[in-house]
C-alpha cells in the first residue's frame, strides 16, 4: 500500500497564510487533492491538481506540487477562524480510488 | 453541483442489530461509490468499492460477509452492517465518483452498545 504523511497540527493567527503539507509514495498518481473535514462532518473537496502541473491557484487556496520528491502543499491565504477544520490530501493512483493521508488539524487563533 | 446524501446521519443500536446505512447521489448518476470508516482523530479507510449492477469489491481484511454493499442504481448504494457490535462502532462515510471528482457524504455515526 502507498502511505501518505502530513503534520498532524498546524496553529496560525487569524488573517496569516498557512501552509499544510503532504508527502505521498505513489509515482503513479494522476491527481492530487485537498478535502477538508469539520467535526462530525464528511469530507467537502477543496481543490485538486493533476500530476502534471507544478501549481494550481483558486482564489485564497494554492497548491503547489513537486513530483520529484512527491511533496504536495495548500497554501491559504488570509486564513479565517472559518478555516478551522482538518485538513486531508488524497492521491489518485488508479482506478479512482483515493488513498487519503493522516490529516492535519488547522487551529486559527485570534 | 454534486451532492451526497447519507441516511441515517446517526444510529444506536444494541450489539447483534444488523444495520442498514443508504448513501445516495442526488444531482448526478454514479456508476461507482466508495465506503470509508473513519475512526476518532484518524484517517478515512476505504472499505469497498461498490459498482452499479455487478458485486462490491472489498478491501484486504474487511470482511464481505460483515458489511453488506449494494448498489441497486446509478443514485443509491447501501452499506448493511451486518449483526453489529461495539467494535463496529465509527463513523462512516460514503463518496460517489463524478470524472476525476469523488464527493462525500455527511457520514453516519454508528454507536453500537
Amino acid at each position: 500500500g502507498e502511505d501518505v504523511e502530513q503534520s498532524l497540527f498546524l496553529s496560525v493567527r487569524e488573517g496569516d497564510s498557512s501552509v499544510i503539507n503532504c508527502t505521498y509514495t505513489d509515482s503513479s498518481s494522476t491527481y492530487l487533492y485537498w478535502y477538508k473535514q469539520e467535526p462530525g462532518a464528511g469530507l467537502q473537496l477543496l481543490t485538486y491538481i493533476f500530476s502534471n502541473m507544478d501549481m494550481k491557484q483558486d482564489q485564497r487556496l494554492t497548491v503547489l506540487l513537486n513530483k520529484k520528491d512527491k511533496h504536495l502543499s495548500l497554501r491559504i491565504a488570509d486564513t479565517q477562524t472559518g478555516d478551522s477544520a482538518i485538513y486531508f490530501c488524497a492521491e489518485n493512483g488508479g482506478g479512482n480510488k483515493l488513498t487519503f493521508g493522516t490529516g492535519t488539524q488547522l487551529k486559527v487563533e485570534l | 453541483g454534486a451532492v451526497v446524501s447519507q441516511h441515517p446521519s446517526r444510529v444506536i443500536c444494541k450489539s447483534g442489530t444488523s444495520v442498514k446505512i443508504e448513501c445516495r447521489s442526488l444531482d448526478f448518476q454514479a456508476t461507482t461509490m466508495f465506503w470509508y470508516r473513519q475512526f476518532p482523530k484518524q484517517s478515512l479507510m476505504l472499505m469497498a468499492t461498490s459498482n452499479e449492477g455487478s458485486k462490491a469489491t472489498y478491501e484486504q481484511g474487511v470482511e464481505k460477509d460483515k458489511f453488506l454493499i449494494n448498489h441497486a442504481s446509478l443514485t443509491l448504494s447501501t452499506l448493511t452492517v451486518a449483526s453489529a457490535h461495539p467494535e463496529d462502532s465509527s463513523f462512516y462515510i460514503c463518496s460517489a465518483d463524478k470524472g476525476q471528482e469523488q464527493f462525500f457524504g455527511p457520514g453516519t455515526r454508528l454507536t453500537v452498545l
